[in-house]
């Protein structure tokens, strides 16, 4: 157990709709990161959040938005769905602001079926 | 950019030893990280590289040379357990975390 939380485990929706994944990061870690794992791309860093700011952004498409909020827990919003948004969705916490400095902490990832 | 390429699969043998090379182009180098993924399952840190050398850590062992732009995964006295997907990932310029698709490990008797 990593320490890391994630809702939901499995959610499956239909096509132009919207979900939200949760993330409680450890406690006393600052640092939230998103990251989307499909079959064929491996993992792909989306988005960190350090104590309530953004800090660091990766290949996130503009129909995908996160924040994090004061209590350091964090949310993924997606919304007009596609196919192609399947994935399984992992959130990570650790204690620095800088990736370098300290490893990550994994959830159990949100698998998000679309159909 | 980041580019991190791994070998798509590998066998071996229970109770050998193999070694799982990554190479890495990057602007910007922070460090190596090594995580293990088992089917399904979140990635678990494995190790930490930023200096040059071998770092060992019980039946793991993971090398850097940044003049090469390389790394390897040296995993001994291989175990069933330890048939699992292998990532290389590097912090480069913008200290972003960039995964390599991975390295598929299978474990036979």
């Amino acid at each position: 157990d990593s320490g890391v939380t994630q809702t939901p485990k499995h959610l499956i929706t239909a096509t132009g709709q919207r979900v939200t994944l949760r993330c409680s990061p450890r406690s006393g870690d600052l640092s939230v990161y998103w990251y989307q794992q499909s079959l064929d791309q491996g993992l792909q860093f989306l988005i960190q959040y350090y104590n309530g700011e953004e800090r660091a952004k990766g290949n996130i498409l503009e129909r995908f938005s996160a924040q994090q909020f004061p209590d350091l827990h964090s949310e993924l919003n997606l919304s007009s769905l596609e196919l192609g948004d399947s994935a399984l969705y992992f959130c990570a916490s650790s204690v620095a602001g800088t990736e370098n400095t300290g490893e990550l902490f994994f959830g159990e990832g949100s698998r998000l079926t679309v159909l | 950019g980041q580019n991190i390429d791994q070998p798509t699969e590998m066998t071996a043998t229970e109770g050998a030893i193999v070694q799982i090379n990554c190479t890495y182009q990057t602007s910007g180098f922070n460090g190596l990280f090594w995580y293990q993924q088992h089917a399904g399952e979140a990635p678990t840190f494995l190790s930490y590289n930023v200096l040059d050398g071998l770092e060992e850590k019980g039946r793991f062992s993971s090398f850097l040379s940044r003049s090469k732009g390389y790394s390897y995964l040296l995993l001994k006295e291989l175990q069933m357990k330890d048939s699992a997907s292998y990532l290389c990932a590097v912090t480069g310029g913008g200290n972003k975390l960039t995964f390599g698709t991975g390295t598929q490990l299978k474990v036979e008797l």
